[in-house]
């Protein structure tokens, strides 16, 4: 699973609330990735983060905010939770092999925003 | 933008043939082509991969073929079993950039016994 942890694994509350998801890896991966997963659209990427501090929009970045002020944990932050943000919430991290990447998900978040 | 498109969206196969799902993609810098298999429920699990150095790899009973003229791939799984039963997705870098994937948006394949 290469030591990919998330919390919390379900979430349920209300529109307009602020959320937070935690992503957490043990094996001092430099690249970690936020994804959603919807019916009829796949996973979709919402922010990736490049080291400690630096991090960057993805596809689906609207309404979403991210932090790493750590090696090992990644945060997605829903400031004013909407309907729309129902969803299933990936993490991954890409493990370096030489010069090859490989992408691994971590076991999800499941949110839903009443 | 960047796109990859995945078909078929389902799939249903018996027991014992041969299951064949195909991606295209936009971007010709790509150089990385992995697939997914995500049983109901668990988080996308990496079955194999590819890299543009390479036109075919195998791995038991699933192979992944790649056309960089015609920019796409498949996935080719023989002898199909119940617990394939799973959906496949495929996904291809944005600006040839491993770590940024797109994905399709997946195949739902059924073997029925």
């Amino acid at each position: 699973d290469a030591g990919i942890t998330q919390s919390p694994r379900h979430k349920v509350t209300e529109t307009g609330t602020p959320v937070t998801l935690r992503c957490h890896q043990t094996e001092n991966h430099r690249y970690m990735y936020w994804y959603r997963q919807d019916p009829g659209h796949g996973l979709r990427l919402i922010h990736y983060s490049y080291g400690v501090k630096d991090t960057d929009k993805g596809e689906v970045s609207d309404g979403y905010s991210v932090s790493r002020s750590k090696t090992e944990d990644f945060l997605l932050t829903l400031e004013s939770a909407t309907s729309s943000q129902t969803s299933v919430y990936f993490c991954a991290i890409s493990e370096y092999s030489g010069r090859q990447e490989t992408q691994y998900f971590g076991p999800g978040t499941r949110l839903l925003v009443l | 933008g960047e796109n990859v498109e995945q078909h078929p969206s389902t799939l249903s196969v018996q027991e014992g043939d041969s299951a064949v799902i195909k991606c295209t993609y936009s971007d010709s810098a790509s150089n990385y082509f992995p697939w997914y298999k995500q049983e109901l429920g668990k988080r996308p699990q990496l079955i194999i991969d590819i890299r543009s150095n390479v036109g075919e790899k195998k791995d038991q009973r699933i192979a992944v073929t790649l056309n960089k003229t015609a920019k796409h791939f498949s996935l080719h799984i023989t002898e199909t079993q119940p617990e394939d039963s799973a959906v496949y997705f495929c996904a291809a870098p944005i600006g040839g950039s491993q770590g940024n994937l797109i994905f399709g948006k997946g195949t739902k394949l059924s073997v029925k016994p």
